[in-house]
């Protein structure tokens, strides 16, 4: 699976927008994006994931670049339970492999 | 439904002790797994299975041992617990291996080698 970047850190005010920012200039035409999150002493959760097109769900919103070099998951308006590490990860889609590649991920602070 | 369960939350061991952390799902997932979270650092992959009776290794499986019987179950085994074990561990399933297959994870079990 190719690799991603992402800052290693971001903040945000409560009730705001956030953007979390991922490259991945070396993905393919087959990979997809996926985004994981991380909550303080818990296990990763599925946020969202998409291929072209923009994706909407209940939790985010997940914004592609036309030439798929980079994505931005957006979090409408954020609370305190948003603080996180957010993982962007890339999945072929004809992956037999099963396994998740995380990096550091982006720690999310979300301010009062 | 429980989804991921795992068991201990928290254990401590002495240096050459052996254990099993217990991991089980009730989602009739062919897929499950176990990662180890170090301070700071991303999750990197023990072990997996991709149904009962096989397993392969990840990328870290040294001083780790794992069996799948049921689908349900897929206990992780340490054989002499060395303090380089002392991690965050957590275990996940899917339904399949494949690149759109949502993983779920369990709360983790928090384990220190002393």
């Amino acid at each position: 699976d190719a690799k991603t970047t992402q800052p290693n850190s971001m903040e945000s005010n409560e009730e705001e927008p956030v953007h979390l920012p991922c490259n991945h200039s070396t993905i393919s035409g087959t990979d997809y994006i996926h985004w994981y999150r991380q909550l303080p002493s818990q296990g990763p959760e599925y946020v969202i994931h998409g291929l072209t097109s923009n994706v909407n769900n209940r939790m985010a919103s997940l914004a592609i670049a036309e030439d798929r070099k980079s994505s931005t998951l957006i979090l409408h308006r954020a609370t305190l339970r948003d603080a996180a590490v957010y993982y962007c990860i890339l999945r072929d889609r004809g992956s037999t492999l099963g396994r998740l590649y995380f990096g550091r991920g982006t720690q999310l602070t979300v301010w009062p | 439904n429980a989804g991921v369960t795992q068991t201990p939350k928290f254990q401590v061991l002495k240096t050459g002790q052996s254990m099993t952390l217990q991991c089980a799902q009730d989602m009739n997932h062919e897929y499950m797994s176990w990662y180890r979270q170090d301070p700071g650092m991303g999750l990197r992959l023990i072990h997996y299975s991709v149904g009962a009776g096989i397993t392969d290794q990840g990328e870290v499986p040294n001083g780790y041992n794992v069996s799948r019987s049921t689908t349900e179950d897929f206990p992780l085994r340490l054989l002499s617990a060395a303090p380089s074990q002392t991690s965050v561990y957590f275990c996940a399933s899917s339904y399949g291996q494949g690149g759109t297959d949502t993983q779920y994870f369990g709360p983790g079990t928090r384990l220190t080698v002393l």
